[in-house]
């Protein structure tokens, strides 16, 4: 049974640290969503890659948030410095295909910023 | 872009089917009906979408109106695993991969 993992599953830091969360989706997919999701603001779209060059990252707090893809099995998005306002659930989704239908989630990082 | 109205929340007895309403009455002609779902601490998953027909496999059905305005996702058996934040997302275009998630339908079944 194929799926998206993320690791850390939690997270608890301190402002002004660096934070790094990781995705790994499932095999053969070549497009990687990252979204944020708050009780405030609800689930938001961050960035997204296809191939792993980045299609779209105009979601995502430029001055703080980056996003990559060292290879085709790995997704990192990473945070710093982080802030208290950063806290929130974090969650990776792949897909296949040119405008993918199916997104497919993963259990999300639950990162807490003191 | 278009967006999408749903109540709030709603009630099922399990067993019963669960209809799940959702307003679009300003979607395009090339835009889709997408159905997600959230089960508590969890990632959201995908239940189906369309265009325009009827659409059915093994979640759910999926009901549009004839003039696209409006839809109903209907979960025929419901089980208390069905209890979960119902999403209804209308893509801004086939040719992008954006799903833009609003408040949705969080549906309680009860035993």
């Amino acid at each position: 049974d194929a799926r998206v993992t993320q690791t850390p599953r939690h997270k608890v830091t301190e402002m002004g640290q660096e934070v790094t969360m990781r995705c790994q989706p499932i095999l053969g997919h070549n497009t990687v969503f990252w979204y944020r999701q708050t009780m405030m603001q609800g689930l938001e779209l961050l960035a997204y890659f296809r191939n792993r060059a980045p299609l779209d990252d105009s979601g995502m707090p430029k001055d703080r948030f980056s996003a990559e893809m060292p290879d085709a099995t790995l997704a990192t998005l990473k945070i710093q410095p982080s802030e208290p306002r950063d806290s929130a659930v974090y969650f990776c989704a792949s897909g296949f295909g040119q405008a993918t239908d199916t997104q497919y989630f993963g259990p999300g990082t639950r990162l807490t910023v003191l | 872009d278009a967006k999408t109205t749903q109540p709030t929340s709603m009630d099922c007895a399990e067993g019963r089917a669960a209809n799940l309403p959702c307003n679009h009455s300003t979607i395009s002609g090339n835009e889709y009906v997408y159905w997600y779902r959230q089960i508590h601490s969890q990632g959201p998953q995908y239940i189906i979408h369309g265009l325009k027909n009827n659409e059915t496999n093994e979640m759910a059905s999926l009901i549009i109106t004839e003039d696209r305005k409006s839809s109903t996702l209907i979960l025929p058996h419901a089980t208390l695993r069905d209890t979960a934040v119902y999403y209804c997302i209308v893509r801004p275009s086939h040719n992008t991969d954006k799903l833009i998630f609003g408040t949705g339908t969080r549906l309680q079944v009860f035993p």
